[in-house]
């Protein structure tokens, strides 16, 4: 089973919809969560990271599960410009000096007029 | 401008023939990693570096090398390159020594590295 797993969509969203989905993680001792965003054959940039309580980013909303252990995101009045594709990422220290940070395969959404 | 900068951007070679990605961040940031990204298996850690001369594996670090001899720079070297390592590649930074909590990760434009 992989560490960090996404469906891969990709996710067919009318522009203005509201989109959700998930990230399952494997290991309970993951400590931190992140959503980045990859657009084609780009680099990856930090979208937001993912706080305990649930956090908000204007139209983003990232959500925590820990006891299921899984992160979301939610896009609400999609743009054309969020069509990406969207990187669970998952932190967690193995050792006194390191740690691991571990990305999910993504999933790709597409907004459409 | 604060960046990440990873040369060459592309490149095709062929088996055997040793070659170096470079990676130079102008941030000061402490961690700095390497990654490849393949079709279906997303981004996977090569490599990483959590200050000068501390260097570590991470997932898949078989075929290839790194140094962080000065704290900007973190070239990524594949001493005898093979096909299995045709791949895109992104170099990253981060201020702190083990990125979490608020502290994103700074990536390069990426290379396309092409072993035939």
């Amino acid at each position: 089973r992989k560490e960090v797993e996404q469906d891969p969509g990709p996710f067919n969203v009318p522009e203005g919809a509201t989109v959700a989905f998930n990230c399952t993680y494997s290991n309970s001792a993951s400590q931190s969560f992140f959503w980045y965003r990859q657009d084609c054959r780009k680099e990856p940039k930090l979208l937001m990271s993912v706080y305990s309580s649930g956090n908000e980013d204007g139209r983003f909303t990232a959500q925590l599960n820990r006891a299921s252990q899984y992160i979301s995101l939610l896009i609400r009045d999609s743009k054309l410009s969020d069509s990406a594709t969207y990187l669970c990422v998952v932190f967690r220290v193995i050792k006194a000096a390191g740690n691991k940070l571990t990305f999910g395969g993504g999933t790709r959404v597409l907004v459409k007029p | 401008e604060a960046q990440v900068t990873q040369n060459p951007r592309y490149l095709i070679t062929v088996t055997g023939k040793k070659l170096t990605v470079t990676c130079s961040q102008n941030m000061n940031h402490e961690y700095m990693s390497w990654y490849r990204q393949d079709p279906g298996l997303g981004l996977r850690q090569i490599y990483y570096s959590m200050n000068v001369e501390v260097t570590d594996k991470g997932d898949v670090p078989e075929g290839y090398k790194v140094s962080r001899k000065e704290k900007r720079n973190f070239p990524l070297i594949l001493e005898s390159p093979s096909p299995n390592q045709t791949s895109l590649y992104f170099c990253a930074s981060s201020p702190d020594r083990a990125p979490g909590g608020n502290q994103p990760q700074h990536f390069g434009d990426g290379t396309r590295l092409s072993i035939l």
